[in-house]
Parts: C-alpha cells; sequence; structure tokens
C-alpha cells in the first residue's frame, strides 16, 4: 500500500469547515483512498472512500487532486464529537478477498468551542 | 451502517492467566475478520486475519500459539491472549468485512482494554 502523510495535529473552530490534508504521491493506478476517524478509546469509524473523483456523503466530502497526489477529507460543519484522530489510508480495493488495514499516525483534529 | 460489538469492553487479569474476546457482527456476515492491538498513543498495528472455517493469519512478529484466533461461524470470532503478560496490556479492536459489499469496507468493534497486573 502506497504511504500517506499527515499533519500530526490541527485545530478548527466549531460550526467551521475542517479540512484534512493527506498527502500519497506514490499512489498507484488501482489504489483508492480510504478515510477512517478513532474518537478516544474507541474503535475506528469509516468515513468515505474514493478512487479519482470527488465523493460526498453523510458524513463528508473527499477532494482528490486530478494527479491523485493529494486529497482532502472535508467536515463542512465541524462540531466538538467531530475531535479525533482521522487516517488516511491508500489501498488497492480487494473486493474477493480483504486485507487489513495498515494505519499510520492521523491527524489529531481538535474542534474548539 | 452494520455494527460490531467486542465483549469485555474492558478486563483486568493476573499474570499468567488467559483472556478470551468475543468479536462479533451483529447485522451483517463476516467471512473475515480482523484483530489490531494499539498501545497508549500509538496507532493501530494489524495482528492477524481471520477466516471463518480456516486458519488465521498472522502478521510478522505476532505470535499464533500466544494469540490464539478462533472464527468458527460467519458471525463470532474470539482472541485468546495465553498466559498474558504486563506487556500485553493493550487495547485490542476487532472488524469484520460484510461478505455481500462489494467493495472493501471494515466496520470496527468498539475495543477491548485489556490490562495485566
Amino acid at each position: 500500500d502506497a504511504k500517506t502523510t499527515q499533519p500530526p495535529s490541527m485545530d478548527c473552530a466549531e460550526g467551521r469547515a475542517a479540512n484534512l490534508p493527506c498527502n500519497h504521491s506514490t499512489i498507484s493506478g488501482n489504489e483508492y483512498v480510504y478515510w477512517y476517524r478513532q474518537i478516544h478509546s474507541q474503535g475506528p469509524q469509516y468515513i468515505i472512500h474514493g478512487l479519482k473523483n470527488n465523493e460526498t456523503n453523510e458524513m463528508a466530502s473527499l477532494i482528490i487532486t486530478e494527479d491523485r497526489k493529494s486529497s482532502t477529507l472535508i467536515l463542512p460543519h465541524a462540531t466538538l464529537r467531530d475531535t479525533a484522530v482521522y487516517y488516511c489510508i491508500v489501498r488497492v480495493y480487494s473486493g474477493g478477498g480483504a486485507d487489513g488495514l495498515t494505519f499510520g499516525k492521523g491527524t489529531h483534529l481538535i474542534i474548539q468551542p | 451502517g452494520a455494527v460490531v460489538s467486542q465483549h469485555p469492553s474492558w478486563v483486568i487479569c493476573k499474570s499468567g492467566t488467559s483472556v478470551k474476546i468475543e468479536c462479533r457482527s451483529l447485522d451483517f456476515q463476516a467471512t473475515t475478520m480482523f484483530w489490531y492491538r494499539q498501545f497508549p498513543k500509538q496507532s493501530l498495528m494489524l495482528m492477524a486475519t481471520s477466516n471463518e472455517g480456516s486458519k488465521a493469519t498472522y502478521e510478522q512478529g505476532v505470535e499464533k500459539d500466544k494469540f490464539l484466533i478462533n472464527h468458527a461461524s460467519l458471525t463470532l470470532s474470539t482472541l485468546t491472549v495465553t498466559s498474558a503478560h504486563p506487556e500485553d496490556s493493550s487495547f485490542y479492536i476487532c472488524s469484520a468485512r460484510d461478505s455481500k459489499v462489494s467493495w472493501n469496507e471494515q466496520f470496527f468493534g468498539p475495543g477491548t482494554r485489556l490490562t495485566v497486573l
């Protein structure tokens, strides 16, 4: 799986959009970008994933650059409950079998009241 | 979304004893489940992949005789930490993949905090 680079921590004001960057310059053509988050002392939670098109769901939006070397996760209206460690993971889609996830250090997002 | 449960949520045991942790997929079938370990202020590390009806696959450096994994049904996998020692104290998290979902999303359990005295 391609390596990802994320800032170790970020602050965001409550109610504002939180934009979390991720660099994955060695991503290959068949690798997807996945985002998970882990609230303190809980299991990780899936947020969103994408290949090359921008994606949006009820939780967030994922913007992937045209060269796919970086992406941004956007939480449109951050709340205090969004304080968590956010992990950007790049991996090959494996529809038949399945592989465990390789977690980096992630970004600790702190939402300020 | 799909729900994965773990039991117990926390456990304290004496050194040398064995501890069993259960991971259940509540509303879907999971042919594959994963076990992770997370030490304080560190990221999750994959320990093993558990496939229903077959032997688990362990990551390099994880002792299969110490961390026994059983995946006897499509909704249950168990991790037994045998002869636990204080260095095994950690947050153990399982995840499960829905067999019917074509892309590779994993659903995580809430974790089990193990403290070995």
